[in-house]
């Protein structure tokens, strides 16, 4: 009974594919976030979402698509993927803004 | 935007001894400043959080500083022990869902 998951752990595939990552959270928060986690372990905000409405994009690529569903879902679509796309990917949620967010354990996607 | 800055990138201790990781943010205008760990092959954890009206927060072994005037956080851990080995990250966010995060702090506790 995994509080935040997503699918798929692990993700390899070569340049130009198109994939998707796809999170689901059992808590009954309101916000959905993703966050990317560079080869350095630098965490950075990529998408926020609140009830299904997008509420932050920081400056991501357009080929990065989010999708929500629902409120308990949150979805990472990924086009025309490139090398500098290989991190681990979090998806996380909170109940509110200021709440101490729940992450899932990550997918790491790696771009041949 | 903020701005968060954490130190050391690696921290190595001895079993029992006490560890210290600083942060230090940009905008005075942050308002919450939580503290995760994260083990490998996982995704962060929260272990504690402060927000700006507290100085100082405890719980069992780790507590949180609060410098508002100086703009900087700190994490202690005593009696540091081998499972405490991990990355720490510090953040800081303005009251809204924008979490920045530090470089990240990889803590060894040696037996």
């Amino acid at each position: 009974d995994t509080a935040v998951s997503q699918t798929p752990k692990y993700l390899v595939t070569q340049m130009g594919n198109d994939k998707s990552i796809k999170c689901e959270q059992n808590l009954g928060h309101d916000t959905m976030y993703w966050y990317k986690q560079d080869s350095k372990k630098f965490l950075k905000i990529m998408f926020s979402y609140n009830n299904k409405e997008l509420i932050i994009n920081e400056t991501v690529p357009n080929r990065f698509s989010p999708k929500s569903p629902d409120k308990a879902h949150l979805n990472l679509h990924i086009n025309s993927l490139e090398l500098g796309d290989s991190a681990v990917y979090f998806c996380a949620s909170s109940q509110a803004q200021n709440s101490p967010l729940h992450f899932g354990n990550g997918t790491r996607l790696t771009v041949t | 935007g903020e701005n968060v800055e954490q130190h050391p990138s690696t921290l190595s201790v001895q079993e029992g001894d006490s560890a210290v990781i600083k942060c230090t943010y940009s905008d005075s205008a942050s308002n919450y400043f939580p503290w995760y760990k994260q083990e490998l092959g996982k995704g962060p954890q929260l272990i504690i959080d402060i927000r700006s009206n507290v100085g100082e927060k405890k719980d069992q072994r780790i507590a949180v500083t609060l410098n508002k005037t100086a703009k900087h956080f700190s994490l202690h851990i005593t009696e540091t022990q081998p499972e405490d080995s991990a990355v720490y990250f510090c953040a800081a966010s303005i009251n809204t869902d924008k979490l920045i995060f530090g470089t990240g702090t990889r803590l060894q506790v040696f037996p």
